[in-house]
C-alpha cells in the first residue's frame, strides 16, 4: 500500500477556469476527507465521504465547489470559475471505519489562481 | 482553528524538552490527535488520545484532560528535524470530521 495519493501536485490556472483534483485513498479506507490549507493556518474541513455517500459539507464549500466519490474509492474535487481566493493547498485524507481511526493525508494539490 | 488555542511559535534547543499546549472547546468530542507538518508537506500523524492521561510513543508523549479541554504534546531529546508545525486536532463525535488548530511552529536551534 503506497498511501494516499493526489493528482496533480501543482496546478496553476487563470481566474475563471475550472479545475479538477483527484484523490486515491488507502485501499479499503471507507472514509475520505477533503481539506483546504492556506499559509500559516491549519487545514480547514471542506467535505467528508463514507464510502460513496457525501455525509457533510462545510459552509466554506460554495456552489462553485463539488466533490464526488462515485464508487467509494477515488474522489474528485472540482472548482468552477476559480477565483484568486481559491489559491491554497487542497489536502485529501482517508481513514478506516471505526472509533479512533487515524486519518492519513496525501501530499496535497497546490492550486495557484492567477 | 475552530475553538482550538495553541501558541503560534516556540523555540527550543537541540537535545532539550519542549511542551506544546493546546486547549479546545467543543460540544462533541471523540478523540484528540497531534499531527506534525513540515513546510510544504502534508500533515503526518503523531499521537492519539481518547481517554484522560498520558500516551507515550518514543520521544513523543501526549496528554489529555477531557474535563479541562486541555492537551499537550511533549517532545524529548529534540533534534533539528523536529523543526515543524505541530497541529492540535480534535475529532467531532457526531461526524468523525477532524477540526484543526492553526498549529504551533517549533524552531529547534543548535
Amino acid at each position: 500500500d503506497t498511501g494516499v495519493s493526489q493528482d496533480p501536485r501543482h496546478k496553476i490556472t487563470k481566474r475563471g477556469q475550472n479545475v479538477t483534483f483527484r484523490c486515491d485513498p488507502i485501499s479499503e479506507h471507507n472514509r475520505l476527507y477533503w481539506y483546504r490549507q492556506t499559509l500559516g493556518q491549519g487545514p480547514e474541513f471542506l467535505t467528508y465521504f463514507q464510502n460513496e455517500a457525501q455525509l457533510e459539507k462545510s459552509r466554506l464549500l460554495s456552489d462553485r465547489f463539488s466533490a464526488e466519490r462515485p464508487k467509494g474509492s477515488f474522489s474528485t474535487l472540482e472548482i468552477q470559475r476559480t477565483e484568486q481566493g481559491d489559491s491554497a493547498m487542497y489536502l485529501c485524507a482517508s481513514s478506516p471505519g471505526g472509533e479512533g481511526r487515524v486519518a492519513y493525508f496525501g501530499p496535497g494539490t497546490r492550486l495557484t489562481v492567477l | 482553528g475552530q475553538n482550538i488555542d495553541q501558541p503560534t511559535e516556540m523555540t527550543a534547543t537541540e537535545g532539550a524538552i519542549v511542551q506544546i499546549n493546546c486547549t479546545y472547546q467543543t460540544s462533541g468530542f471523540n478523540g484528540l490527535f497531534w499531527y506534525q507538518q513540515h513546510a510544504g508537506e502534508a500533515p503526518t500523524f503523531l499521537s492519539y488520545n481518547v481517554l484522560d492521561g498520558l500516551e507515550e510513543k518514543g520521544r513523543f508523549s501526549s496528554f489529555l484532560s477531557r474535563s479541562k479541554g486541555y492537551s499537550y504534546l511533549l517532545l524529548k531529546e529534540l533534534q533539528m528535524k523536529d523543526s515543524a508545525s505541530y497541529l492540535c486536532v480534535y475529532r467531532m463525535d457526531s461526524s468523525y470530521k477532524l477540526i484543526f488548530g492553526s498549529g504551533t511552529r517549533l524552531l529547534v536551534r543548535p
